[in-house]
């Protein structure tokens, strides 16, 4: 079985250019999760939608982060513009009912010079 | 953001030694979920608890859910190098989808 899947796995970037980071969740999960991870802060949960809809985004570090989810098999965190500070590796997660297992995508790990 | 407490928060330990740790919160949580993470990959779930009390194993790894329901304990027997990760437990809440995850235990196995 597929399981999450985001691309890119490694991006390199200067600052003040637009990323976008993609993932597809596993298919029939109805909530997909967002996440951060680095060293200072752990994995820091950014956003999360149920069928699509994005129902807490109190995690966004500021309004240079947007995520949108247009359909079930899709979604996007973009960066805009982006900063050195934003390096870190970015999670995407998915499961079903909200309150059962979570499994994670491998991660797309962001540079930002 | 809010984080678990998580200990210890690393460990060098000979393999073939039996490890634990733990995770503390000052709330109470519906679920609890343990991961292993290897270099460069997404965290993988170990095991899922949703009782208080809840003893669960998978292979070598027994997880509990703690009855205060703010703590949970994962044990490792019989460790072997592959066991080498970071242990991250996380927490559900009541009245929230929100998962939030412990500061990671790091694991060293010494053959």
């Amino acid at each position: 079985d597929a399981g999450v899947i985001q691309s890119p796995r490694h991006e390199v970037t200067e600052m003040g250019q637009e990323v976008t980071l993609r993932c597809k969740p596993i298919s029939g999960h109805d909530y997909l999760f967002w996440y951060r991870q680095t060293m200072m802060r752990g994995l820091e949960l950014l956003i999360y939608f149920n069928n699509n809809v994005p129902i807490d985004d109190s995690g966004m570090p500021e309004d240079r982060f947007s995520a949108k989810m247009p359909n079930a098999s899709f979604s996007t965190l973009k960066i805009q513009p982006s900063e050195p500070r934003d390096s870190a590796v970015y999670f995407c997660a998915s499961g079903i009912g909200g309150g059962g297992e979570l499994f994670f995508g491998e991660g797309s790990r962001l540079t930002v010079l | 953001g809010q984080q678990l407490n998580q200990s210890p928060q690393s460990m060098f330990i000979q393999e073939g030694e039996d490890v634990s740790m733990n995770c503390t919160s000052s709330s109470i949580f519906n679920t609890w979920l343990w991961y292993k993470q290897d270099p460069g990959e997404g965290p993988v779930l170990l095991i899922a608890l949703y009782k208080a009390g809840e003893l669960t194993s998978n292979g070598r790894l027994t997880a509990q859910f703690g009855i205060t329901r703010k703590d949970s304990f994962l044990n490792i027997s019989a460790s072997i190098p592959s066991d080498v990760g970071i242990y991250f437990c996380a927490g559900q809440g009541r009245g929230t989808y929100k998962y939030i995850f412990g500061t990671g235990t790091r694991l060293k196995v010494l053959a």
